[in-house]
């Protein structure tokens, strides 16, 4: 079956740290790709997706994530971190073959510390 | 803007109970989606409409249906509420092809 993992569920940064969350999926074919974030209280948030292309795409609020399809990875990443990026993000992938549903990961909560 | 909207915030209700989660989207979207959303386990799919009086099955089904009597409208149905069904539900709305998704801010339902 077609899945999505995220490694990290819970991640503990200070502020200025650089940011990395894994994302994988299982194979299936030609994918699109994206990450949401959800702030507490707030609804899911589209960070940023990727469809074709250059593999690094680059996202609102100083994010990036960079598509390496050999892993079936999808990584998102950000250079230094603000307490305002305190979130869950959810990595979430829709596979061609699915008639367009969205398979979501488990989420990582980012806890950024002042 | 497309907005998503729910009607309920935060929803109690009683086991046995049948529940309506009403979602509007207002740009003439043909997908639209429910989700529900628990403690890591990420978004999980219910079920989704492409059309008008269309539907089809997400990953976990069991004990809800849904009605799409229009296109702007999508009601997710607990036939006979559980305490199982205690969740925080995510309606969401694309249009067709290769799009993202937009979603409403979520319904914590709370089943005593």
């Amino acid at each position: 079956a077609q899945s999505v993992s995220q490694h990290n569920h819970h991640v503990i940064l200070s502020e200025a740290a650089s940011l990395e969350l894994g994302c994988n999926y299982s194979y299936g074919g030609t994918v699109n790709l994206f990450w949401y974030v959800q702030y507490p209280g707030q609804h899911l948030q589209l960070l940023l997706k990727y469809f074709s292309g250059d593999p690094l795409v680059k996202g609102i609020k100083g994010f990036e994530a960079e598509f390496i399809k050999s892993k079936f990875s999808f990584n998102l990443r950000k250079p230094s971190v603000q307490w305002s990026d305190t979130a869950e993000y959810f990595c979430a992938v829709k596979w061609y073959s699915n008639t367009g549903k969205l398979i979501f990961g488990q989420g990582t909560t980012l806890q950024v510390k002042p | 803007d497309v907005k998503v909207t729910q009607s309920s915030r935060y929803l109690v209700k009683r086991t046995g109970e049948k529940v309506f989660l009403e979602c509007v989207q207002d740009m003439d979207h043909e997908n639209m989606f429910w989700y529900r959303q628990d403690p890591g386990l990420g978004l999980r799919l219910i079920y989704f409409s492409y059309d008008v009086k269309m539907k089809e099955k997400g990953d976990i089904p069991e004990g809800y249906s849904v009605s799409r009597e229009k296109k702007e409208r999508f009601s997710l149905i607990l036939e006979s509420a559980s305490t199982n069904q205690t969740s925080m539900y995510l309606c969401a709305s694309s249009p067709q092809g290769i799009y993202g998704y937009t979603f409403g801010s979520g319904t914590r339902l709370t089943v005593v």
